[in-house]
């Protein structure tokens, strides 16, 4: 199986701040990854596929960038709804896994 | 829009069968560029995917539940299912259902039901 390492597993910042979240992939997985946040008791919300494409309706803050093994997602000027768990995913062999979540917090 | 809605008990006794239901609305389960699939969630813990379905009825399941796992398509109701035997209070978690949308160079789940909570308890 191909493991995902989220790094960091908690984070805090401020509105306002710029953020970047890691996710490493234990083998290449080309550009098959995809970024998903999720409230509680909510579930996950699809923010960017294939590594660096915006999903329709995400706003311009959320960005991705990576191929291979090394992939971040950075959001840009924090904002108070931006505050939840988020966890990437490898869509390129199964079974497809899942990093083990980012929690930003509000400073 | 597309919607998916899961169903099912929310409480089974060890050693029987968790079947959950997913109602997919606003679109059809017989697309040829989408999987439907199911992803739980432990209380308190991260995602994990169980498997996904093709409208062909091929199926791809997670290893690690080995053969307890089946996930079957139903054309005529639009729905798809999930079946898990021989539960242990290890398969108590959150249940979604959701599509996996594939193209060229790009795969992803984007649309998800709400999620149900299945307790494993006697």
């Amino acid at each position: 199986d191909i493991q995902l390492t989220q790094s960091p597993s908690f984070l805090s910042a401020s509105v306002g701040d710029r953020v970047t979240i890691t996710c490493r992939a234990s083998q290449d997985i080309t550009s098959y990854l995809a970024w998903y946040q999720q409230k509680p008791g909510k579930a996950p919300k699809l923010l960017i596929y294939s590594a660096s494409t915006l999903q329709s309706g995400v706003p311009s803050r959320f960005s991705g960038s990576g191929s291979g093994t090394e992939f971040t997602l950075t959001i840009n000027s924090l904002q108070p709804e931006d505050f939840a768990t988020y966890y990437c995913q490898q869509l390129n062999s199964f079974p497809y896994t899942f990093g083990q979540g980012t929690k930003l917090e509000i400073k | 829009q597309l919607q998916l809605q899961e169903s099912g008990r929310g409480l089974v006794k060890p050693s029987e069968t968790l079947s959950l239901t997913c109602s997919v609305s606003g679109g059809s389960i017989s697309n040829r560029t989408d999987y439907w699939g199911w992803i739980r969630q432990p209380p308190g813990k991260g995602l994990e995917w169980v498997g996904t379905i093709y409208y062909s009825g091929s199926t791809y399941y997670n290893p690690s539940l080995k053969s307890r796992v089946t996930i079957l398509l139903d054309m005529s109701k639009n729905q798809f299912s999930l079946r898990l035997t021989s539960v242990t209070a290890a398969d108590t978690a959150v249940y979604y259902c959701a599509r996996l949308t594939s193209g060229w160079r790009s795969r992803q789940f984007d649309y998800w039901g709400q999620g149900t909570l299945v307790t494993v308890s006697s």
